[in-house]
C-alpha cells in the first residue's frame, strides 16, 4: 500500500463549479504536507503547503485532518486553466512522498 | 534563475547500458531529490540526500545509485539499464527551515530504454 492515497479519477467538473479532493496518508509522524499541481508533460508545481490550521489562497482551501490522516482542496469556481493532475505529498523530514494524482478537466 | 537544472533532457539507451543523470541547483538548498514518474503511478521517491554528504533510499531505490557530489549537485546513475526503468526522472531540491519547505523540480529527463 502506498503512502499516500489519492482517487486517481478523472474528475469531469463544469466552468464555475466547485471541486474538493482528498487525499489520505497512511505515516502519522508525517509533518510537512503540499498539493502540487502538474500539466501534461511538464514538472509539478508547487499549487500550496497545507498548515495545520488549514489556509486560502484565491479561489483555493487546503486542510490537513491529523486526527484522520487526510488533506483536502477546494477549488472554488474552476476555471478551464485549472484543468490539470493535482498531486498531494506529505513527508517526515526530508522524506516526501507524492500520491499518484489526481486529474481533473473543467468543460466548457 | 536557473533554479533546479537536469541534464539530459532526452535519452535512450539500450538495455545493459550505464548512463548518469546530472542534476544541479543554484537556491542553496539542503536537500535533494530523485523522483521517477510513470503513466498512472504518480511520483515515486528513488532516493533523497538530506545534507551535502547523506544520502537514504526511497521507495524505488534497487537498480539505482546516487552521488550527492557536493551541496549544489544530486546524480543519479543506472549501472546496466533495463527496460522497466523507461520513465521520466525529476530531480528537485528543498530547502531546510520551518515546516511546509516545498519541492523545486527540474524539468525531468525523459529516458528511454529500449
Amino acid at each position: 500500500r502506498k503512502e499516500v492515497e489519492q482517487d486517481p479519477g478523472p474528475f469531469n467538473v463544469p466552468e464555475g463549479a466547485t471541486v474538493a479532493f482528498n487525499c489520505t496518508y497512511s505515516n502519522s509522524a508525517s509533518q510537512s504536507f503540499f498539493w502540487y499541481r502538474q500539466d501534461c508533460r511538464k514538472e509539478p508545481k508547487l499549487l500550496m503547503s497545507v498548515y495545520s490550521s488549514g489556509n486560502e489562497d484565491g479561489r483555493f482551501t487546503a486542510q490537513l485532518n491529523r486526527a484522520s490522516q487526510y488533506i483536502s482542496l477546494l477549488i472554488r469556481d474552476s476555471k478551464l486553466s485549472d484543468s490539470a493532475t493535482y498531486l498531494c505529498a506529505a513527508g517526515r523530514d526530508d522524506k516526501i512522498i507524492f500520491g499518484k494524482g489526481t486529474r481533473l478537466h473543467i468543460l466548457p | 534563475n536557473a533554479g533546479v537544472t537536469q541534464t539530459p533532457k532526452f535519452q535512450v539507451l539500450k538495455t545493459g547500458q550505464s548512463m548518469t543523470l546530472q542534476c544541479a541547483q543554484d537556491m542553496n538548498h539542503n536537500s535533494m531529490y530523485w523522483y521517477r514518474q510513470d503513466p498512472g503511478m504518480g511520483l515515486r521517491l528513488i532516493y533523497y540526500s538530506a545534507s551535502e554528504g547523506t544520502t537514504d533510499k526511497g521507495e524505488v531505490p534497487n537498480g539505482y545509485n546516487v552521488s550527492r557530489l557536493n551541496k549544489r549537485e544530486f546524480s543519479l546513475r543506472l549501472e546496466s539499464a533495463a527496460p522497466s526503468q523507461t520513465s521520466v526522472y525529476f530531480c528537485a531540491s528543498r530547502g531546510q527551515g520551518a515546516l511546509g519547505q516545498p519541492q523545486h523540480f527540474g524539468d525531468g529527463t525523459r529516458l528511454s530504454i529500449l
